[in-house]
């Protein structure tokens, strides 16, 4: 069974600065894609970044970036230069064949 | 260029009623996810359609819930005699036909409340 465990069920964050959530992951299968995924206020659900699991190098967009460590099947996520529009809750997810699979979800605020 | 589309945003039912929820999936996508959130929760697994054939629905409660994704028209996730624990959002997402680990698009949702 595929499970994504997100361990810091809320963080905060001065705008400007940089923040990590955590994410890890367990899955028997050799090819998968890992996800952070927004939701916001308004509760739309939001693509941030998306890495492939058989390639080396972490993914970037913008401000946000991941840290894939495969060994230790771990996916966290970093924002940089946070801010406000950011506040939100932050899902990591694992897609195993064509099933996405959660974690519990961050609540992120950042402050001013 | 319109995303997925899920109607109602809100539905509001009394037990033992049916709630009926929409989903267009996006222009040249052809596979549709339902998940459900329920409060304080992330987003969990409930059925995966393509046109006409139900691929995985190893996530849908036994009774009372069921999907549809019809040649023409939207796909559908019915829940019928609803109960207060139906009571969350129910999101629909979809993937173009080569969808193999492509990301899924997801729509804005639907929030169930059960009187």
């Amino acid at each position: 069974a595929q499970t994504v465990t997100q361990s810091q069920p809320e963080m905060s964050v001065q705008e400007a600065e940089t923040v990590t959530l955590s994410c890890t992951y367990d899955t028997s299968e050799s090819n998968y894609y890992l996800f952070w995924y927004k939701q916001p206020p308004s509760r739309q659900m939001i693509l941030v970044i998306r890495q492939e699991a058989y390639k080396q190098q972490n993914a970037t967009e913008n401000r946000f970036s991941v840290n894939f460590q495969k060994a230790a099947k771990s996916f966290s996520l970093k924002i940089s230069d946070s801010q406000l529009g950011d506040t939100a809750m932050y899902f990591c997810a694992g897609l195993y064949g064509n099933k996405l699979v959660f974690g519990a979800g961050t609540i992120l605020r950042v402050k001013s | 260029n319109a995303g997925v589309m899920q109607n109602p945003r809100h539905l509001v039912r009394r037990r033992g009623q049916e709630a009926r929820l929409r989903c267009s999936p996006m222009k040249g996508h052809s596979h549709v996810y339902w998940y459900r959130q329920l409060p304080e929760e992330g987003l969990k697994f409930m059925v995966y359609l393509q046109k006409e054939n139900i691929i995985d629905e190893s996530g849908m409660p036994k009774e009372r819930f069921s999907a549809e994704f019809p040649k023409e028209g939207p796909s559908i996730l019915r829940i019928q005699q609803v109960v207060r624990g139906d009571s969350a959002a129910y999101f629909c997402a979809s993937s173009p036909p080569d969808s193999s680990n492509q990301p899924q698009h997801f729509g804005d949702g639907t929030r169930l409340s059960i009187l």
